[in-house]
């Protein structure tokens, strides 16, 4: 089986900072997303990549950016944290068209001072 | 993009009895839809699923139903124990994007 490696899990940040937060997958998917979770609001898309280089916009993408440097790794970037800012991103992958079948990170704790 | 509304956020049963949970979707496109189970400080996991090819499928306490036609889909979870304990997301994906969207989650929690 494998993995998929969020870091950090735990981020504590200034307000007006770029932070970057990172993702790894050993799955071998196609498809990797960056979710923002917060309570009451369920999971939200950010930003999701179908291949290496590829980059799509979801419905929460204002004041982030993203990266796929890899097929294995997509980065997201707060662009600028907003003061008392506090979520969890949650990276997954999927294999693509044929396998629908999300996996999940452990996720990154965001807290902005 | 798709909206999927689920209901409700909070749900609490006795143990041994019946647990269910609604979601309706809105783009007549979507084709699959996912459950996840989200345990605290865990990651959420994929329980069940169902296909638009499907109306009904189990897993073992598992049952999920889909109506096309209404664009709702729901989870039951019979014979419930405390760890069913959990929060509960439901998901539709958009064919076209290769999106899944989320409900906002059902806390679920089991009395014994």
């Amino acid at each position: 089986g494998g993995i998929i490696t969020q870091t950090p899990k735990f981020l504590i940040g200034q307000e007006g900072q770029k932070l970057t937060l990172k993702c790894q997958q050993n799955f071998n998917h196609d498809t990797m997303y960056w979710y923002r979770q917060d309570s009451g609001k369920g999971l939200r898309l950010i930003y999701y990549s179908i291949t290496e280089n590829d980059l799509q916009k979801g419905d929460l993408s204002e004041g982030y950016d993203a990266s796929r440097e890899k097929k294995s790794s997509f980065s997201l970037t707060v662009t600028s944290a907003q003061k008392n800012e506090m979520a969890v991103f949650l990276c997954a992958s999927s294999q693509g068209v044929s396998n629908e079948r999300l996996f999940f990170g452990h996720g990154t704790k965001l807290s902005v001072l | 993009g798709e909206q999927v509304e689920q209901l409700p956020s909070i749900l609490r049963v006795q143990e041994g009895s019946s647990a269910s949970i609604n979601c309706s979707y809105e783009d007549s496109a979507s084709n699959y839809f996912p459950w996840y189970k989200q345990e605290p400080g865990e990651n959420p996991k994929l329980i069940i699923d169902i296909r638009s090819n499907m109306e009904r499928k189990q897993i073992q306490e598992l049952i999920v139903l889909l109506d096309k036609k209404a664009k709702r889909f729901s989870l039951h979870i019979t014979d419930t124990q405390p760890g069913d304990s959990a929060m509960y997301f439901c998901a539709a994906r958009d064919p076209g994007y290769q999106n899944f969207y989320f409900g906002k989650g059902t806390s679920l929690t089991v009395i014994p």
